[in-house]
């Protein structure tokens, strides 16, 4: 297995503003995610994050709105920028290993609140 | 977008019985994995069956794939208190390695 951790694991933000989530994890995961859970939802996949390269976003999902970054192997961020009360959620980063056949491991996720 | 349905949305059970609940999908697939969530934690990877499989055993847990049907099956035997949290299925399409497709999820609560 491998360890995700995230940080913040909370937040009450203000509207308008931006908030950027931490994630680090082990030497083992060569492929991240960011994944958004909405209230009483199923995950979303947001983006893949690339190293040292602009992140890969999914439909729906913009730079401009989620910036994400992946300086190194064992570290990325997301940043929700502009917050309004429908982005509200949890946000949730994963890794998978190399040579593994798909399994993803998850951080507990950081659960954001936008008033 | 949403490749797996999952039913039953909710599923109450008490200790000791088995807890059944079912996934389907939509487009081809390398494999389908089983994920738990409790409470307002991260998800927990529980089990995954390749496209060429059609049951797989992890200790209580028997997941079952029938392709021609594009659907799968969660068992969990013997159910515990400890087993209660949400479960979700989720695919891994062709050609897209760990870009997962969530299922909307069971809950299921066991009761003692």
């Amino acid at each position: 297995s491998a360890v995700i951790s995230q940080k913040p694991s909370r937040d009450i933000c203000q509207r308008g503003t931006s908030l950027t989530i931490q994630c680090q994890v082990d030497s083992q995961v060569t492929m991240m995610f960011w994944y958004r859970q909405q209230p009483g939802q199923s995950l979303t996949l947001i983006a893949t994050a690339n190293q040292g390269s602009e992140a890969t976003y999914e439909s729906g999902f913009v730079i401009d709105k989620f910036p994400i970054s992946r300086p190194n192997l064992t570290f990325s961020t997301l940043t929700v920028s502009n917050m309004s009360p429908e982005d509200s959620s949890i946000y949730l980063c994963s890794g998978g290993l190399a040579g593994s056949t798909g399994e993803l491991f998850f951080g507990e996720g950081s659960r954001l609140t936008v008033l | 977008s949403q490749q797996g349905e999952e039913d039953p949305q909710a599923l109450s059970i008490q200790e000791g019985e088995n807890a059944t609940m079912n996934c389907s999908y939509k487009t081809s697939i390398n494999n389908l994995q089983w994920y738990r969530q409790n409470s307002g934690r991260g998800l927990v990877h529980l089990i995954l069956i390749r496209s060429n499989e059609r049951e797989k055993h992890s200790g209580r847990l028997r997941v079952t794939l029938d392709t021609s049907k594009k659907s799968s099956s969660l068992l969990i035997t013997a159910s515990r208190a400890a087993d209660t949290a949400s479960y979700f299925c989720a695919t891994d399409q062709t050609d897209s390695w760990g870009k997962l497709q969530f299922g909307a999820g069971t809950q299921v609560v066991v009761t003692p």
